[in-house]
């Protein structure tokens, strides 16, 4: 497996603002994923960060609203752009090893409030 | 698409008996992985126990098994000797294999522990 940290653990921000949530992993791992996950609900996965290029989002999850960033293999970020109360979660980060292609590795998430 | 239920919300036992949480999927493939993941009050995203498609033999983990029926698209978790630690929201997961890192979430079971 891999430690995985996330910063910040949570915050509280206003209504209009950007928070970026990091995400770093104590090895080099193939695959970094990013998911939301609202009160109370499951997973959703946001995107799939790839090292070197473009994000690759799901349906209904735009660049705009959720950059995303991972320069090397053990480091990614996740904007949340232009924050609305809708967008009060926890951001989970996971990381996934070729070797062992089937499992993902959770990090601690962060919890997000706007207000 | 793939889609994973969970029809128990939530769910109680005694502590030192046996529970078991239910999961079915719905999928047009034959080469796939299935998780249960545990998520306490700490949010932090466990995995419990992963299953290969292609294996007929059941997972087990300690304390944590589970019955795969391929046929009847079911995976549930068995969970013996209950701990108050074993409190948490348990998500069924599914992955398809090769094609898609993916992993794609049921809607929690909440697991109680009654002292």
């Amino acid at each position: 497996s891999a430690v995985i940290s996330q910063k910040p653990s949570r915050d509280i921000c206003q209504r209009g603002t950007s928070l970026t949530i990091q995400c770093q992993v104590d090895s080099q791992v193939t695959m970094m994923f990013w998911y939301r996950q609202q009160p109370g609900q499951s997973l959703t996965l946001i995107a799939t960060a790839n090292q070197g290029s473009e994000a690759t989002y799901e349906s209904g999850f735009v660049i705009d609203k959720f950059p995303i960033s991972r320069p090397n293999l053990t480091f990614s970020t996740l904007t949340v752009s232009n924050m609305s109360p809708e967008d009060s979660s926890i951001y989970l980060c996971s990381v996934g090893f070729r070797a062992k292609a089937d499992t993902q590795y959770f990090g601690p998430g962060t919890r997000l409030t706007v207000l | 698409a793939q889609t994973v239920t969970q029809s128990q919300p939530e769910m109680s036992v005694q502590e030192a008996e046996t529970v078991t949480l239910s999961c079915t999927y719905d999928t047009s493939e034959s080469d796939y992985y299935l998780f249960w993941y545990k998520q306490p009050p700490s949010r932090q995203m466990i995995l419990v126990i992963r299953q290969e498609a292609y294996k007929q033999q059941n997972a087990t983990e300690n304390r944590f098994s589970v019955n795969f029926q391929k046929a009847a698209k079911s995976f549930s978790l068995k969970i013996s000797d209950s701990q108050l630690g074993d409190a948490a929201m348990y998500f069924c997961a599914y992955r398809s294999y090769p094609r898609d890192d993916k992993i794609i979430f049921g809607k929690g079971t909440r697991l109680h522990i009654l002292p």
